[in-house]
C-alpha cells in the first residue's frame, strides 16, 4: 500500500460546481496534513493546513478523518483559476523533524 | 511577499558530471529542504536539513547528493556524477514550521 494515496482524476467540474475529494495514508501515527496546490510545470503552494477539527478558507474546506486515516478538501462555487493539481502532504513527526510525505495529485479541470 | 529563489531555472549537464543547483530560502526561515519531481511523476522528498545538519533523508538521497548552506543566505544541492536518471525539476523549499514555501524550481536535464 502506498504511504499517501490520491485519486489521480481527473475530476472535471463545471464552473460553480462544488468538487470534493480525499486522501488516504497508511501510517496512522502521521501528524500534520496540509494541502498544496501545483500547477502545470510550476512548483507546489501551500493551500492550507488541515486541523483535526476541520478547517475552512474561503471557498476552500478541509477535513482530518483519524479513525479512517483521511483528509479531505472540498471546493466550493469552482472558479476556472482552481484548475489544478491538487497535493496531500503527510507528515510524520520523527525525533529529528519530520518525514514528508506527497500524494501524486488529484487534477481538477474546472469548465466554463 | 518574501519568496524563494532558485538558480539556474534550466541545467543541462552531461552524465558523470557535478551540478550545483543554488537556492536562497526565505530569510527568516530555519528549515530548509529539497525535492524533486521526473516530469509526469509525484513530488518526492529528498532531504531537510536545519541548523547546520540534515534533519531527514530520503532513501533516494544516497551517495551522490550533499547539502551545504555555505554562507547565510544560500542553501545548495550538489549532485557528484549525474546519471541520466537524475533529470527532473528540483525544488527547494524553506519553513520555519511544518509550512513550506517552495521556489520556482530549477531543471536538471542529464544528457
Amino acid at each position: 500500500r502506498k504511504e499517501v494515496e490520491q485519486d489521480p482524476g481527473p475530476f472535471n467540474v463545471p464552473e460553480g460546481a462544488t468538487v470534493a475529494f480525499n486522501c488516504t495514508y497508511s501510517n496512522s501515527a502521521s501528524q500534520s496534513f496540509f494541502w498544496y496546490r501545483q500547477d502545470c510545470r510550476k512548483e507546489p503552494k501551500l493551500l492550507m493546513s488541515v486541523y483535526s477539527s476541520g478547517n475552512e478558507d474561503g471557498r476552500f474546506t478541509a477535513q482530518l478523518n483519524r479513525a479512517s486515516q483521511y483528509i479531505s478538501l472540498l471546493i466550493r462555487d469552482s472558479k476556472l483559476s482552481d484548475s489544478a493539481t491538487y497535493l496531500c502532504v503527510v507528515i510524520l513527526t520523527t525525533d529529528s523533524w519530520g518525514k514528508f510525505q506527497f500524494g501524486a495529485g488529484t487534477q481538477v479541470v474546472v469548465t466554463p | 511577499e518574501p519568496e524563494v529563489t532558485q538558480t539556474p531555472s534550466h541545467q543541462v549537464t552531461q552524465m558523470g558530471q557535478e551540478v550545483i543547483l543554488r537556492c536562497v530560502p526565505i530569510s527568516n526561515h530555519l528549515y530548509f529542504y529539497w525535492y524533486r519531481q521526473i516530469l509526469g511523476q509525484k513530488v518526492e522528498f529528498l532531504v531537510s536539513f536545519y541548523n547546520n545538519e540534515i534533519s531527514e533523508k530520503s532513501e533516494i538521497f544516497d551517495d551522490q547528493f550533499s547539502v551545504e548552506r555555505p554562507d547565510g543566505s544560500n542553501f545548495t544541492l550538489k549532485i557528484r556524477s549525474t546519471k541520466l536518471e537524475d533529470s527532473a525539476m528540483y525544488f527547494c523549499a524553506s519553513s520555519d514550521n511544518y509550512e513550506q514555501y517552495f521556489g520556482p524550481g530549477t531543471r536538471l536535464t542529464v544528457t
